[in-house]
């Protein structure tokens, strides 16, 4: 069974550039959850979905957004990219939406320059 | 709200060696709690979750934990540690029992030989 998937693996971007991350759910699971992790602010939080509706939200500026389709595949992007916003940005899904029990992608690596 | 500590942003041990990870937690309620581990360049993987059906809670790799709600903790524990077993270690709790986890700073377990 193909674990969680994220593409890109690695990217580079530019200040005031956007970006769209993409991570592919193990099958037949259909919560998927974004965490933004760095070294100095660690795991964060960013927006869980649920069969295509956002159900919690992190404390982070309007500039991050995702979203879920009808396949549990989900995206991320992140708007207007700051130096700050440099990060490796983790994608988990869980097969139901109650269980906290999460499985993770190996993560997309962002660097803003 | 709730919040995980975790003591010790480093722990080192001699191979063979008790592993020791501490975490504390905050919460008024009797929360679901998790360690997870990560190893370089990978994203997170489930050690073990307590879910309130037994205080001692048992995972993967010989790794096992205790919930004592009179000291709000959670420390993970593995009686020999291998070689095998470095890698940064997270300590989450999930305040609504979905896909947002709170996860504490990270201890980073470093086995001598």
């Amino acid at each position: 069974k193909a674990g969680v998937t994220q593409t890109p693996r690695y990217l580079i971007k530019t200040r005031g550039q956007q970006v769209t991350l993409s991570c592919s759910p193990i099958s037949g699971h259909r919560s998927v959850s974004w965490y933004q992790q760095t070294p100095g602010q660690g795991l964060q939080f960013l927006f869980e979905y649920f069969s295509e509706t956002q159900r919690n939200k992190g404390n982070f500026p309007g500039r991050f957004s995702g979203r879920q389709f009808s396949n549990s595949r989900s995206e991320m992007n992140v708007s207007t990219l700051e130096l700050g916003d440099s990060a490796l940005y983790l994608c988990a899904s869980s097969l139901r939406d109650n269980t906290g029990e999460l499985f993770f992608g190996e993560g997309s690596r962002l660097t803003v320059l | 709200a709730q919040s995980v500590t975790q003591l010790g942003s480093h722990v080192s041990v001699s191979e063979g060696a008790l592993v020791l990870l501490r975490c504390n937690y905050s919460s008024s309620v009797p929360p679901y709690l998790f360690w997870y581990v990560q190893y370089p360049n990978q994203g997170l993987q489930l050690l073990l979750k307590y879910t309130s059906a037994a205080t001692l809670v048992k995972g993967i790799n010989g790794f096992e934990a205790e919930f004592k709600k009179s000291e709000t903790s959670f420390h993970l524990t593995k009686p020999s540690a291998h070689m095998s077993d470095a890698a940064e270690y997270f300590c989450a709790v999930s305040p609504s029992n979905t896909g947002k986890l709170i996860f504490g700073q990270g201890t980073t377990l470093q086995v001598k030989p």
